[in-house]
């Protein structure tokens, strides 16, 4: 079975600043997918960015951008230029390519920024 | 695009009695749907996949005569907890998988909070 382990419960950076998130994850699967999820106050889940496992490249959404490295099983999240809308938690979490592509998360790691 | 609704937002009903939570996908169709609990500071558990036209898959531990899902059509399931108890008192998120697009993404309900008295 797949497990997803975030060893940051807390982390607090001051705005501007850049901060990164751990993930580590273990699977038997050579293609998969990888996500950081962003739950603010409000609860609702929301996609950061994805990484497919076949690709190489790291995937970026503006500020967000990620560094994969398959090969220690490893998917860290760098939020740059922090903003206050960043306060968060934020939960890694992998699926398969086939199946159901259940979610499996990580325990989650809250963000704080502050002013 | 691609929102998830569920209904109600919060409840709060007595012990003993049934409650029943619906998850609808707005603009897209959703063969598959799936069922987390979340406690508080907590990650979120998946409880059950939901498929259009067949049961539930449930995960383990999850016990399927209390907690019922149904998923009819490919825009709505329902969860309903019967004769609910306090420590069914939770967070329950919902999320859909676009059947027309592939790459696994999900979208999430806003989630519903249940207060058993």
């Amino acid at each position: 079975a797949q497990t997803v382990t975030q060893s940051q419960p807390e982390m607090s950076v001051q705005e501007a600043e850049t901060v990164t998130l751990s993930c580590t994850y273990d699977t038997s699967e050579n293609n998969y997918y990888l996500f950081w999820y962003k739950q603010p106050p409000s609860r609702q889940m929301i996609l950061v960015i994805r990484q497919e496992a076949y690709k190489q490249q790291n995937a970026t959404e503006n500020r967000f951008s990620v560094n994969f490295q398959k090969a220690a099983k490893s998917f860290s999240l760098k939020i740059s230029d922090s903003q206050l809308g960043d306060t968060a938690m934020y939960f890694c979490a992998f699926s398969e390519i086939q199946g159901a592509q259940k979610l499996v998360f990580g325990q989650g790691t809250r963000l704080t920024i502050n002013p | 695009g691609a929102v998830v609704s569920q209904h109600p937002s919060w409840v709060i009903c007595k012990s003993g009695t049934s409650v029943k939570i619906e998850c609808r996908s707005l603009d897209f169709q959703a063969t598959t749907m799936f069922w987390y609990r979340q406690f508080p500071k907590q990650s979120l558990m998946l409880m059950a996949t939901s498929n259009e036209g067949s049961k539930a898959t449930y995960e383990q531990g999850v016990e399927k005569d209390k907690f019922l899902i149904n998923h009819a059509s490919l825009t709505l399931s329902t969860l309903t907890v019967t004769s609910a108890h306090p420590e069914d008192s939770s967070f329950y998120i919902c999320s859909a998988r676009d059947a027309g697009l592939a790459g696994s993404e999900q979208y999430f309900g806003p989630g519903t909070r249940l207060t058993v008295t």
